[in-house]
């Protein structure tokens, strides 16, 4: 069966700081690959997707970053935070059947 | 342009009473809408999903929603609400013309069950 995993579950960061966020899927190939940000109260805003290794696209200019090293790794980065970066921030997979999400557990963010 | 939007951000409900929660999409295609619940520092999860099949379908947990084409609208429904039902609840639409799966969701509800 499929997982995902997403790591690490909570961070607290300075402003300025840099960030790596990660995230895995095992038992699947060539998905589809998606960073969502969940702010306090808010829905869930599409940050970025990856249908391929090395192939990603931004919905929406931000400070942050994405990177699709391996088929099934897919990483958020940025070189310096802000304060507005501090939410929930969600990986998820699909097959792209556009069936379903599968999310993983998430990232709480801080930056202070 | 597709949307979703979902009435009252906030609901409360009794244990054991009806649990209704409010979806209207726009879509210019015929959509697959879906549900999904997220629990307090969790990731959501896929409560049930319409894909052009049965208008009423019918989920995880007890949870059912209908697909009205005339009203636009997917509200979720539980004929009694268990305290497990606490969460935030996020309607949600498919675009199916992009290459990817791209996934609209609404503001969400979070639903409070009072015991």
């Amino acid at each position: 069966s499929q997982t995902i995993h997403q790591w690490p579950a909570t961070l607290v960061q300075p402003v300025g700081s840099p960030l790596s966020l990660e995230c895995t899927v095992e038992g699947t190939s060539n998905p589809n690959l998606y960073w969502y940000r969940q702010a306090a109260g808010r829905g869930l805003q599409l940050l970025f997707y990856s249908v391929g290794i090395g192939q990603i696209s931004s919905e929406v200019p931000q400070n942050l970053s994405a990177s699709r090293p391996q088929d099934r790794q897919f990483i958020l980065s940025s070189k310096k935070l802000l304060l507005s970066d501090s939410g929930f921030y969600l990986c998820a997979w699909s097959p792209g059947d556009g069936q379903k999400l599968f999310f993983g557990s998430g990232t709480q963010l801080s930056v202070l | 342009a597709q949307s979703v939007t979902q009435l009252g951000s906030h609901v409360s409900v009794s244990e054991g009473a009806l649990v209704l929660l409010r979806c209207n999409y726009s879509s210019s295609v015929p959509p697959y809408l879906f549900w999904y619940v997220q629990y307090p520092n969790q990731g959501l999860q896929l409560l049930l999903k319409y894909t052009s099949a049965a208008t009423l379908v019918k989920g995880i947990n007890g949870f059912e929603a209908e697909f009205k084409k005339s009203e636009t609208s997917f509200h979720l429904t539980k004929p009694s609400a268990h305290m497990s039902d606490a969460a935030e609840y996020f309607c949600a639409v498919s675009d199916l013309r992009t290459s990817y799966d791209k996934v609209i969701f609404g503001p969400g509800t979070s639903l409070s069950v009072i015991p």
